[in-house]
């Protein structure tokens, strides 16, 4: 139990286009997914919580207008890069935690490598 | 905000040999510690994990070990084998009812397992 699925698992774009990035709980409901980055040989860094049926919170830093996030039910997330530039190129990473009223661990999806050009 | 710190950096051991990750935290109100392992390209996969309740807990060859009156725990991985080389993530959170914050992780520990 408690899979996290995310696509695609990678994409490339040009810069100043868009791209969607999905993170779908399987198996579990999740009223909070998380957004984390981790660029190479890095740490991950926590950008978002996605909170089904509210607006998302970002973390300091973190350009909510660029980085667009939408939980639009129980079990899936979706994260929007606007306008890529280069320097978004990242994994981008989802989490979620089964339990709809409490949970603490946390299980990571695939991951989505994005390269923009 | 949450910081989380870890060392080392690069853990070189023989296999077979005992290896020890140690992370420090900043704020008094985290309550939840996982431990992570992450491979090349992949996601990062739960190991382990402590609440703030319990001052240690153990799974096989793993354990960890929290202190909070210092702020600080640690991961014990006990006769190490090949397939443990990886990377490795500390991290903390604050857990209440009704949700938990995300992680914050350490920069993590390159484990290596000398043959």
């Amino acid at each position: 139990g408690a899979v996290v699925s995310q696509h695609p698992s990678w994409v490339i774009c040009k810069s100043g286009t868009s791209v969607k990035i999905e993170c779908r709980s399987l198996d579990f409901q999740a009223t909070t997914m998380f957004w984390y980055r981790q660029f190479p040989k890095q740490s991950l860094m926590l950008m978002a919580t996605s909170n089904e049926g509210s607006k998302a919170t970002y973390e300091q830093g973190v350009e909510k207008d660029k980085f667009l996030i939408n939980h639009a039910s129980l079990t899936l997330s979706t994260l929007t890069v606007t306008s890529a530039h280069p320097e978004d190129s990242s994994f981008y990473i989802c989490s979620a935690g089964p339990g709809l009223y409490y949970t603490d661990t946390q299980y990571f999806g695939p991951g989505t490598r994005l390269t923009v050009l | 905000g949450e910081n989380v710190e870890q060392h080392p950096s690069t853990l070189s051991v023989q296999e077979g040999d005992s290896a020890v990750i140690k992370c420090t935290y900043s704020d008094s109100a985290s309550n939840y510690f996982p431990w992570y392992k992450q491979e090349l390209g992949k996601r990062p996969q739960l190991i382990i994990d402590i609440r703030s309740n319990v001052g240690e807990k153990k799974d096989q060859r793993i354990a960890v070990t929290l202190n909070k009156t210092a702020k600080h725990f640690s991961l014990h991985i006990t006769e190490t084998q090949p397939e443990d080389s990886a990377v490795y993530f500390c991290a903390a959170s604050r857990v209440k009812g009704g949700g938990a914050d995300g992680l914050t992780f350490g920069k993590g520990t390159h484990l290596i397992i000398q043959p």
